[in-house]
């Protein structure tokens, strides 16, 4: 997606290895969110970052799971020791600069295969 | 609790016909609503939003909702339904009071378009 760079776009691995995936914002948005969305489901929240402020890592499914992200530019998702159960699309989002409505724009996904 | 719902999992439609698909929410206060489409294999793409004023948005590729406070509703709709329409249509919602601008999503619906 526009303004949304999402890399690997598709990654294989086998249980118990980890992954990195990495998003890559164009300059000048605060806001950015991971999202997870397993086959023919809908979007589950994990973690949101804005600006300088301690993220909310509500949606973090386990301690497996952590991401990082420093001052606006890239955040990395990573996933330790990873299960079937984290194959799915994960995907990154901005939130556009008008900011008190709230859209976001999406990156392409990173699409995780856990075999 | 904040919530949306999405009643139908997938909709069909013969092309040329108009199209609905709809969305329900509870939000407290005044909502922000927005509708995504996504396309097989791609991120979500940002199609209309609802902040204040005319109850009917018109959108990108041709599609329009109309705010319904009373129902609390805001269906998508598209006069004449084209093959390309074909895809998964999110509907998402923001409390106004929300300082985190976190979304709530529906589930998604599956739109098939049929020549």
């Amino acid at each position: 997606g526009a303004g949304v760079s999402q890399s690997p776009s598709n990654k294989v691995t086998e249980k118990g290895k980890d992954v990195e995936l990495r998003c890559d914002p164009i300059s000048g948005h605060t806001a950015l969110y991971w999202y997870r969305q397993r086959l023919g489901q809908g979007l589950e929240f994990l973690i949101y970052f804005q600006g300088n402020s301690a993220p909310d890592k509500s949606g973090l499914p386990s301690d497996r799971f952590s991401a990082e992200r420093t001052g606006e530019s890239v955040s990395t998702l990573t996933i330790q020791r990873t299960q079937q159960e984290d194959s799915a699309v994960y995907l990154c989002a901005i939130r556009g600069l008008a900011a008190n409505t709230g859209e976001l724009f999406f990156g392409e996904g990173s699409r995780l295969t856990v075999l | 609790a904040q919530s949306v719902a999405q009643p139908e999992d997938q909709v069909n439609v013969a092309e040329g016909n108009p199209l609905t698909v709809k969305c329900t929410y509870s939000v407290s206060g005044n909502p922000y609503l927005f509708w995504y489409v996504q396309y097989p294999n791609r991120g979500l793409q940002f199609l209309l939003k609802y902040i204040t004023g005319d109850n009917l948005v018109k959108g990108s590729y041709g599609f329009e909702a109309e705010f319904n406070k009373s129902q609390t509703s805001f269906h998508l709709k598209k006069p004449s339904a084209l093959v390309s329409d074909s895809a998964l249509y999110f509907c998402a919602v923001r409390g106004f009071m929300d300082s985190n601008y976190q979304l709530i999503w529906g589930a998604g619906t599956k739109l098939i378009i049929k020549p």
